[in-house]
C-alpha cells in the first residue's frame, strides 16, 4: 500500500462546470476526511466518512458539494456548478480510529482545483 | 474562527541551530495537539503529537511542549538540517475534529 492516493492531481475547469475528485485511502484504515486549502491558509475540514458512513459535515460544504464512500472503501468529492472561490487544493486523509499520540492522519497530495 | 493560531508565517535558522515554532490555540476543549510537516506538492506529513494530558513529548529531533495553562504548544527541532525546510502546520483535535493553523514556514540555512 502506498498510501493515499488523489485523482487527479491537477483539475483546471470552467466556471459553471462540474467536477469530481477520486480518493483511494490507505485498505485498512475506516476513516476518511475531506479538507480544503486555500493559499496561505491551514487545511480546513470539510467532511469525514467512518466506512460508508458520512458523520459530519462542516457548514463550509454548500449544497454545491456532495461526497460519497459508497462502499467504505475509496470517495469521490463532487462540486457542481463550480465558482472561482472554490479554487483550492482539496485534500483526503485517511485513519485506522481516532486521533492520538503518535498517530495521525495520513494525507494524500492532493488535487489542486482552478476555476477559470 | 480561527482556533488554532501560528502568528510567525516563516522562520529561518541555521544548519545546526535550534528551530522553535510556536502555536497558540482558543479551545481548551482539545484534547490531541498535532504537528504537520508539508513539502512543496505534497499533502502534509504527520511529524508528532502531544495528548492535553501531557506537557512534552519526544521523538528523535523532534520535542512537542505544551502550556495549557497559557493555551500554547511549541515545536523544538534539535539540530535543524536544511532536510526540515518545509511548511510547519499546528493542528489540534477535538473528538476527531482537527482544525489547522495556517502554518509557518522554515528555511534551515547550511
Amino acid at each position: 500500500d502506498t498510501g493515499v492516493s488523489q485523482d487527479p492531481r491537477h483539475k483546471i475547469t470552467k466556471r459553471g462546470q462540474n467536477v469530481t475528485f477520486r480518493c483511494d485511502p490507505i485498505s485498512e484504515h475506516n476513516r476518511l476526511y475531506w479538507y480544503r486549502q486555500t493559499l496561505g491558509q491551514g487545511p480546513e475540514f470539510l467532511t469525514y466518512f467512518q466506512n460508508e458512513a458520512q458523520l459530519e459535515k462542516s457548514r463550509l460544504l454548500s449544497d454545491r458539494f456532495s461526497a460519497e464512500r459508497p462502499k467504505g472503501s475509496f470517495s469521490t468529492l463532487e462540486i457542481q456548478r463550480t465558482e472561482q472561490g472554490d479554487s483550492a487544493m482539496y485534500l483526503c486523509a485517511s485513519s485506522l480510529g481516532p486521533v492520538g499520540v503518535m498517530r495521525g492522519y495520513t494525507f494524500g497530495s492532493g488535487t489542486r482545483l482552478t476555476v477559470v | 474562527d480561527q482556533q488554532v493560531k501560528q502568528n510567525s508565517p516563516s522562520l529561518s535558522v541555521q544548519e545546526g541551530r535550534i528551530s522553535i515554532l510556536n502555536c497558540d490555540y482558543t479551545n481548551s476543549m482539545f484534547d490531541y495537539f498535532l504537528w504537520y510537516k508539508k513539502y512543496p506538492a505534497e499533502g502534509p506529513t504527520f511529524l508528532i503529537s502531544i495528548s492535553s494530558i501531557k506537557d512534552k513529548n519526544e521523538d528523535g529531533r523532534f520535542t512537542v511542549f505544551l502550556n495549557k495553562s497559557a493555551k500554547h504548544l511549541s515545536l523544538h527541532i534539535v539540530p535543524s538540517q536544511p532536510g526540515d525546510s518545509a511548511v510547519y502546520f499546528c493542528a489540534a483535535s477535538e473528538n476527531n475534529d482537527m482544525r489547522f493553523g495556517a502554518g509557518t514556514r522554515l528555511t534551515v540555512k547550511p
